[in-house]
C-alpha cells in the first residue's frame, strides 16, 4: 500500500486560512469516507484533528475542518495561529482492511 | 479515558530484537483494537500492524512481515510489540496507538512512544 500523497509543506501568515490535500486512490480515500487528520508537534504523539472526512472531536478547535472529493482529501485551517505551526497527517483506511498513512506536511506560520 | 504508557528508550545492536510495552488504562485491553505505529527521525508515520476486531487476527504491514511480531497479555492489559533482526533503519519512535472501528475509523488514542536506536 502506497503512502497517500501531501504537500512536503505549507505556510501562511497569522489569521489567514491554509489547506492541505491528501491525495490517494480508489482503494482508499476514494473509496471510504474514513480519512482522519493529526497534528503533530515536535517531540510529541499526533493529535487527532478530523475523523470521518469532516468530524471534529470534542475539545478541537472549529478552525479546522475537513472535505473531500474523490480520491484527495483536504484540511483547512482558517485564522492560523502560532501554535497551528506542526506537522499534519492524513490517514486512510483501505480495501486491504489497514490503514496508510500521508507522507506529512509541515505548516509554517510566517 | 484510555491512556496508553509506554516502555522506556532502548537501544540495540545490529542483529537484536527488541519488545516495547504499551500498557493500558481506563478500559481493557479485549474492548481495543491496539496497533503500532512508527517515526524515524525526521519521517513521516509508517503503520506497523495491529490487531483487525473483524478477523480477530493481528495484521503486519508487508515490509515488517516475519520481523515484527504484536502480542497482548489481557491478565495485564498490555501490549507488546517486538522487533527483530534490527538495522540502523529501524531507529525510530514507535507508538502504540487504538484504532477507533465502531463508529469510523482513526486512531483516537496515542501512547507516548519509545525511542528506539539501533546502533553498533
Amino acid at each position: 500500500q502506497s503512502a497517500l500523497t501531501q504537500p512536503a509543506s505549507v505556510s501562511g501568515s497569522p489569521g489567514q486560512s491554509i489547506t492541505i490535500s491528501c491525495t490517494g486512490t480508489s482503494s482508499d480515500v476514494g473509496a471510504y469516507n474514513y480519512v482522519s487528520w493529526y497534528q503533530q508537534h515536535p517531540g510529541k504523539a499526533p493529535k487527532l484533528l478530523i475523523y470521518d472526512v469532516s468530524t471534529r472531536p470534542s475539545g478541537v478547535s472549529n478552525r479546522f475542518s475537513g472535505s473531500k472529493s474523490g480520491n484527495t482529501a483536504s484540511l483547512t485551517i482558517s485564522g492560523l495561529q502560532a501554535e497551528d505551526e506542526a506537522d499534519y497527517y492524513c490517514t486512510s483506511y483501505t480495501t486491504s482492511s489497514t490503514p496508510v498513512f500521508g507522507g506529512g506536511t509541515k505548516l509554517t506560520v510566517l | 479515558q484510555v491512556q496508553l504508557v509506554q516502555s522506556g528508550a532502548e537501544v540495540k545492536k545490529p542483529g537484536a530484537s527488541v519488545k516495547v510495552s504499551c500498557k493500558v488504562s481506563g478500559y481493557t485491553l479485549t474492548e481495543l483494537s491496539m496497533h503500532w505505529v512508527r517515526q524515524a527521525p525526521g519521517k513521516g508515520l509508517e503503520w506497523m500492524g495491529g490487531f483487525d476486531p473483524e478477523d480477530g487476527e493481528t495484521i503486519y504491514a508487508q515490509k515488517f512481515q516475519g520481523r515484527v511480531t504484536m502480542t497482548e497479555d489481557t491478565s495485564t492489559d498490555t501490549a507488546y510489540m517486538e522487533l527483530s533482526s534490527l538495522r540502523s533503519e529501524d531507529t525510530a519512535v514507535y507508538y502504540c496507538a487504538t484504532i477507533q472501528w465502531l463508529a469510523g475509523y482513526y486512531f483516537d488514542y496515542w501512547g507516548q512512544g519509545t525511542l528506539v536506536t539501533v546502533s553498533s
